[in-house]
């Protein structure tokens, strides 16, 4: 299985701070990345596919880039809807696994 | 506006079979332009991919829960379906149903609300 490792696990942040949270893949996984938003007891939004791509209505805010197997996403000014957990997936390869989350807290 | 609900027992015994229904309204289920997956997350933990089906009934799982898990698609009923045998306490998460965007890899574009499954005697 493709391992998904992420960092930091979490992050204090105030309202208009930037943050970038990395995730990495333990091989290959081409572009084949996507970042979820999940706020407590409810379900995941999709961010970001394609390592890069906002999905429709999606703040532009948040943006996603990749370096080789290294995938960051990136919160440029926090509002308070932002914070939250976050999650990357990969759905290069069977099984599709993901990252065991990042936590963005209010400071 | 697609919606996915599950639907199934929130309690389950150990060593039963749980079965979960999730039915997809606001679009068609057999677009060749999706599959649909369940997927759990354990209380404060992280996701797990179960498995994925595709309307014409070609199935994925994750070799993990492989020998218990069984997915099935009814598309007069616009309803996808998980079962999981020999349940055990490990088992016991919140369960969400997912449409799964062929054109991104199979990302996760829109998801149910969840329903926590429980298993205990």
């Amino acid at each position: 299985d493709i391992q998904m490792t992420q960092s930091p696990s979490s992050v204090s942040a105030s309202v208009g701070d930037g943050v970038t949270i990395t995730c990495r893949a333990s091989q290959d996984i081409n572009n084949w990345l996507a970042w979820y938003q999940q706020r407590p007891g409810k379900a995941p939004k999709l961010l970001i596919s394609g390592a890069s791509i906002l999905e429709t209505g999606v703040p532009s805010r948040f943006s996603g880039s990749r370096s080789g197997t290294d995938f960051t996403l990136a919160i440029s000014s926090l509002q308070p809807e932002d914070f939250a957990t976050y999650f990357c997936q990969q759905s290069n390869t069977f099984p599709f696994t993901f990252g065991p989350g990042t936590t963005v807290d209010i400071k | 506006q697609v919606q996915l609900q599950e639907s199934g027992p929130r309690l389950v015994k150990p060593s039963e079979t749980l079965s979960l229904t999730c039915t997809v309204s606001g679009g068609s289920i057999s677009s060749d332009s999706y599959y649909w997956g369940w997927l759990r997350q354990p209380p404060g933990k992280g996701l797990e991919w179960i498995a994925t089906v595709y309307y014409s009934g070609t199935t994925y799982y994750n070799p993990s829960l492989e020998s218990r898990a069984s997915i099935s698609i009814d598309t007069s009923k616009g309803q996808f379906s998980l079962r999981l045998s020999s349940v055990a306490a490990a088992d016991t998460a919140v369960y969400y149903c997912a449409r799964q965007r062929v054109q991104c890899s199979s990302c996760m574009d829109y998801w149910g609300p969840g329903t926590l499954l429980t298993v205990s005697s």
